[in-house]
């Protein structure tokens, strides 16, 4: 059974650099076929993708926090990490890991992490 | 960019069912995947590519897609089956490809 734990600091400062792990256990973040994203949602809000990466170390990102976000992989540990610069209020939600089956069809977000929450506040 | 829009709520007496709508602009032509969320915990898929089941999920669960709307059936409605749901898709089209719906909040009476 795969597990994902997000992991990181709660509380953020204005301005700083949020940064998150996701550890993956119960299968290899190197294998294919699957791609690793984060996603957030803001206190009693919906989702939002915000990126994901591919064990090779491809990215891409929501077009809308691209400028401040960096998605890394760590295959030999079997993390992934977020790192979201220049954080705002706006910033604070909870943020969860998840890995995406691309098979038949794209987008199937089959495995979550439990979901961290991030406050930004001086 | 994409919108996926959803009623904000739907209510239903146990052991009735509840259908919860996905509205996109042809999203018949698109696969549609749907989460169940509760309070304080993560989403759950419980229908991807519009009407297929993950293990585990049980068969009250169903999907359909076609047109302008998704639909996401839960049948004989349990107190356990409140939560959020969110449809969601992938738009080739657009450079914000994950799209996810408004959320609907299921009560049940």
């Amino acid at each position: 059974q795969v597990q994902l734990q997000e992991s990181g600091p709660g509380l953020v400062k204005p301005s700083q650099t949020l940064s998150l792990t996701c550890t993956v256990s119960g299968g290899s973040i190197s294998s294919g076929g699957y791609y690793w994203s984060w996603i957030r949602q803001h206190p009693g809000k919906g989702l939002e993708w915000i990126g994901y990466i591919y064990y090779s170390g491809s990215t891409y990102y929501n077009p809308s926090l691209k400028s401040r976000v960096t998605i890394s992989v760590d295959t030999s540990k079997n993390q992934f990490s977020l790192k979201l610069s220049s954080v705002t209020a706006a910033d604070t939600a909870v943020y969860y890991c998840a890995r995406e089956l691309r098979g038949y069809s794209y987008g199937v977000f089959d495995y979550w992490g439990q979901g961290t929450l991030v406050t930004v506040s001086s | 960019s994409y919108v996926l829009t959803q009623p904000p709520s739907v209510s239903v007496a146990p052991g009735q069912t509840a259908r919860i709508t996905c509205g996109g602009n042809n999203i018949g032509s698109k696969s549609v995947h749907w989460y169940q969320q509760k309070p304080g915990q993560a989403p759950v898929l419980v229908v991807y590519d519009d009407s297929d089941r993950p293990s585990g999920i049980p068969e009250r669960f169903s999907g359909s897609n076609s047109g302008n709307t998704a639909t996401l059936t839960i049948s004989r409605v349990e107190a356990g089956d409140e939560a959020d749901y969110y449809c969601q898709v992938w738009d080739s089209s657009s450079d914000h490809p994950y799209v996810f719906g408004t959320g609907t909040k299921v009560t049940v009476l």
